[in-house]
């Protein structure tokens, strides 16, 4: 089965510095692989995905995400954060055969921004 | 377009209680599901349906019952409600390769 690993917890950044959110599967093919956003009280966004193809994704909200097969991460990526940013990040990953339409989803990292 | 809608947003019940948890989709996806989510554990799948008449278990099964009788409607049923059942839950569906459109939650409290 395959699983997914965020290792930090909570992340706290100060506004206009870079981010990265770090995410490791395990899976026995390639995966499709995903990162969701999750404002308080509100249910979860999409960011951006990867199926195949050139591994560094763009998404919404000038994130980014590098698909790195030899180390099993999908790290995602912010040059600049803005305060609206803060929010809890979800990696997930789906199965690659069929329409990976089940998703399996990291424990989660909080993100905080400073001013 | 409403998209996912998720109805109460918060219930609190006492131990042995049932309820029925409502979610409705607009975007005639086949695909959907319930999750839970509890802190440090990420979303945690319990049932999903790929299609009305068709469900199937997820993760975190037991304890909980759904139907598909329209491609609309996905209800999640607890049965007789533990305290272990308080969480926060969410409805999503799908129209496939994993962009999921989530409901905003429900809050459950069980006593």
């Amino acid at each position: 089965a395959q699983s997914v690993t965020q290792p930090d917890i909570h992340i706290t950044v100060s506004e206009g510095a870079s981010l990265e959110l770090r995410c490791n599967y395990s899976y026995g093919a390639t995966p499709y692989l995903f990162w969701y956003v999750q404002s308080p009280g509100q249910g979860l966004q999409l960011l951006l995905k990867y199926f195949s193809g050139d591994t560094l994704v763009q998404g919404i909200k000038g994130f980014e995400a590098e698909f790195k097969r030899s180390q099993s991460s999908f790290n995602l990526r912010k040059p600049s954060v803005h305060w609206s940013d803060a929010a809890e990040y979800f990696c997930a990953v789906g199965l690659s055969s069929g329409s990976a339409r089940q998703l399996t989803f990291g424990s989660g990292t909080q993100l905080t921004v400073l001013p | 377009n409403a998209g996912v809608t998720q109805t109460p947003k918060f219930q609190v019940l006492k131990t042995g209680q049932s309820m029925t948890l409502q979610c409705a989709q607009d975007m005639n996806h086949e695909y959907m599901s319930w999750y839970r989510q509890d802190p440090g554990m990420g979303l945690r799948l319990i049932h999903y349906s790929v299609g009305a008449g068709i469900t199937d278990q997820g993760e975190v099964p037991n304890g909980y019952n759904v139907s598909r009788s329209t491609t609309e409607d996905f209800p999640l049923r607890l049965l007789s409600a533990a305290p272990s059942q308080t969480s926060v839950y969410f409805c999503a569906s799908s129209p496939g390769r994993g962009r999921m459109f989530f409901g905003e939650g429900s809050r459950l409290t069980v006593l």
